[in-house]
């Protein structure tokens, strides 16, 4: 089945600056790639995704950009913001009847 | 506006208990999922459903079992607790078919297993 990674676990920034967290994948027929964001005590909720006929796609502050030659895709966030402090998962699917395989996911800690 | 609800939202049970974890939505879709989450290890699907007749494992399925009542509604069952199935359980929902693959979760239910 597919294995989603994630890499590192934890990532620290200063208020302003980028981030950008990479996921690999495993099976090559997978065809969607969404990011969840969980704060805090709170529920994941999708922030973006991607489909595999597409490189790239942005929404403000935040992007994902797909490599399906090398497997794996990454979130990058600018300017962050305190508010960006969450978990990230990623994870992967291949497609509509099919579930979704998520990492172990990533703290993001932005420094004020 | 439409959500999805977990009952209870934190239990307490003993080890060898049978303890059941409901969810209910009024979002209207068709698929609903039970995934848990354990520190460092993310989220790990249990059981899924595509529709009222139409139940399937997940990766972590053992010691579980899922009973879809209606299409708004997915249960979770642990027929005899045991301690490492302490964790933080979501219930998700999803409308199927290729325009969305969005999965909404529910505010999960904390369940610890003495």
């Amino acid at each position: 089945g597919e294995n989603v990674e994630q890499h590192p676990s934890t990532l620290s920034v200063q208020e302003g600056d980028s981030a950008v967290i990479k996921c690999t994948y495993s099976d090559s027929a997978s065809n969607y790639f969404p990011w969840y964001k969980q704060e805090l005590g709170k529920r994941p909720q999708l922030i973006i995704d991607i489909r595999s006929n597409v490189g790239e796609k942005k929404d403000q502050r935040i992007a994902v950009t797909l490599n399906k030659t090398a497997k794996h895709f990454s979130l990058h966030i600018t300017e962050t913001q305190p508010e960006d402090s969450a978990v990230y998962f990623c994870a992967a699917s291949t497609g509509a009847n099919s579930k979704l395989t998520f990492g172990k996911g990533i703290t993001l800690s932005v420094r004020p | 506006d439409a959500d999805v609800t977990q009952t209870p939202r934190n239990r307490i049970t003993k080890t060898g208990k049978r303890i059941m974890l409901e969810c209910s939505q009024t979002k209207g879709h068709d698929r609903m999922y039970w995934y848990r989450q354990d520190p460092g290890l993310g989220l790990r699907l249990i059981y899924y459903s595509f529709d009222v007749k139409d139940i399937n494992k997940g990766e972590i399925s053992d010691g579980y079992s899922v009973s879809r009542q209606a299409q708004a509604k997915f249960s979770l069952s642990l027929e005899s607790a045991i301690p490492n199935q302490t964790a933080l359980y979501f219930c998700a929902t999803g409308r199927g078919g290729r325009a969305s693959d969005e999965q909404f979760f529910g505010p999960g239910t904390r369940l610890t297993v003495l």
